[in-house]
Parts: C-alpha cells; structure tokens; sequence
C-alpha cells in the first residue's frame, strides 16, 4: 500500500523559502514518477510540479516555474519540493502523490504552507 | 492555458446513477490524455477512484465507472449512496508533461 509523509510546512514570509519532504514506502520508489499537488483553502486541486524516476526530468505547471523545484534522493525513497519566491496565493495543502498511468496515488495527509506577513 | 472544466455541481437521489463529465474549453478529451478521477471529502485526502480512463483503483466498487463519452470523460456512479456525497475531481495528462485538473463536482445524495 502506498505510504506517503510529507513534512516541512509552516508558515513564511512573502519572498521567503521553504523545502518540503514527502518520504515514501510501500512500492519501488526508484521505478516511480512522482507529483506534488496543492489545494488552496476552498478551491480546488492543482498541479504543481512532477519529476520522472531517474530525477533528470522535471515538469512544472506555469505558476510555479521559475520559483519552485522539485528533486528526489532515490537512496532515500523521498521526494522534496523546494518553494521560494513565495507569494500568498501560494498557501495551500501541499501533497505529494505517486504517478500512476499519468495519474496521483495519493498516501499522505499533505503539510500546510501558509505565505503571510 | 489549457481549461478542464466541470459542472459546479450536481445531485442525484439514492439509489439513483449520476454521471459527471470532464471536458477541455478548446478540444477534446481522449483516452490520450489518460483522464483520472479523485473523490474527496472536506478536510480529507484525495482518494483514487479511476486512472486510464476506464481503470478503478483497487478497493473501489464497480458502482463507479470511467469512459469518454463524445468529446469529454465521464465518471458514472450507479446506486447512489450517502457516503458518496464529496467533490469529485478529474485530471488529465497532456504530452508536453503537464497535468491539469478539473474544478471538480460537488455531488449532492439527496
């Protein structure tokens, strides 16, 4: 069954940083695409950012490119997105999820970014 | 920018079968895009409910369904049952690597 952590929300400031952990068990991590997704408070979900198995390709939706980056440690089944530039609209749940046939396995309980001053 | 759009909302009696659909504003939906769908209550995590347009994940009923229909995918649920009142949400892939997803549906049992 796909477990997955994530951890490293919080709150920061406009223009601050954060990175966030998605540590995953439960299927061969190193054979697997991986997304992170985000839901702003009462809206919907959004794309944010994948990376293929190998972690050379990465693929992020047009209003994070540029300001967030998303990378993986294959030795330690986890997946990390770094966030910087941040902006308000930037506030939501933050989840990681596994690719399945182009689709999310989700596993986790997602970590909460707030951007405020 | 690429536009997947859902109804706002819909309802459905108990027992009763509801289809949800899942369209681009320019173009159409197909099996290429590989359309997914996502049930989820308020507070809670997104849980999988159709990958590949047609495939249910594992531990979901044969209530639930997944196709094109014309121009758009479509999730149908039949014998309608309290516990599947939640949003809905579809995704879908497109070759330049990117996801986009829907809205999302808010479903009434009533």
């Amino acid at each position: 069954q796909v477990q997955l952590v994530e951890s490293g929300g919080g709150v920061a400031l406009p223009g601050g940083s954060l990175r966030l952990s998605c540590a995953a068990s439960g299927f061969t991590f190193n054979i697997s695409g991986m997304h992170w997704a985000r839901q702003a408070p009462g809206r919907g979900l959004e794309w944010v950012a994948h990376i293929r198995f190998e972690g050379y390709n990465k693929y992020y939706a047009d209003s994070v490119k540029g300001r967030f980056t998303i990378s993986r440690d294959n030795a330690k089944n986890t997946v990390y997105l770094h966030l910087s530039s941040l902006r308000p609209e930037d506030t939501a749940v933050y989840y990681c999820a596994k690719n399945w046939f182009h689709g999310f396995v989700y596993g986790g309980q997602g970590t909460q970014v707030t951007v405020s001053s | 920018q690429t536009v997947v759009t859902q109804e706002a909302s819909f309802s459905v009696s108990p027992g009763g079968t509801v289809t949800l659909t899942c369209a681009l504003r320019s173009g159409s939906v197909s099996s290429n895009n590989y359309p997914s769908w996502y049930q989820q209550t308020p507070g809670q995590t997104p849980r999988t409910l159709i990958f590949n347009t047609t495939a249910r994940s594992s531990g979901v009923p044969d209530r639930f369904s997944g196709s094109i229909l014309g121009n758009k995918a479509a999730l149908t649920i039949t014998g309608a049952q309290a516990g599947d009142e939640s949003h809905y949400y579809c995704a879908l892939y497109f070759s330049s690597a990117i996801w986009v997803f829907g809205g999302g549906t808010k479903l009434t049992v009533l």
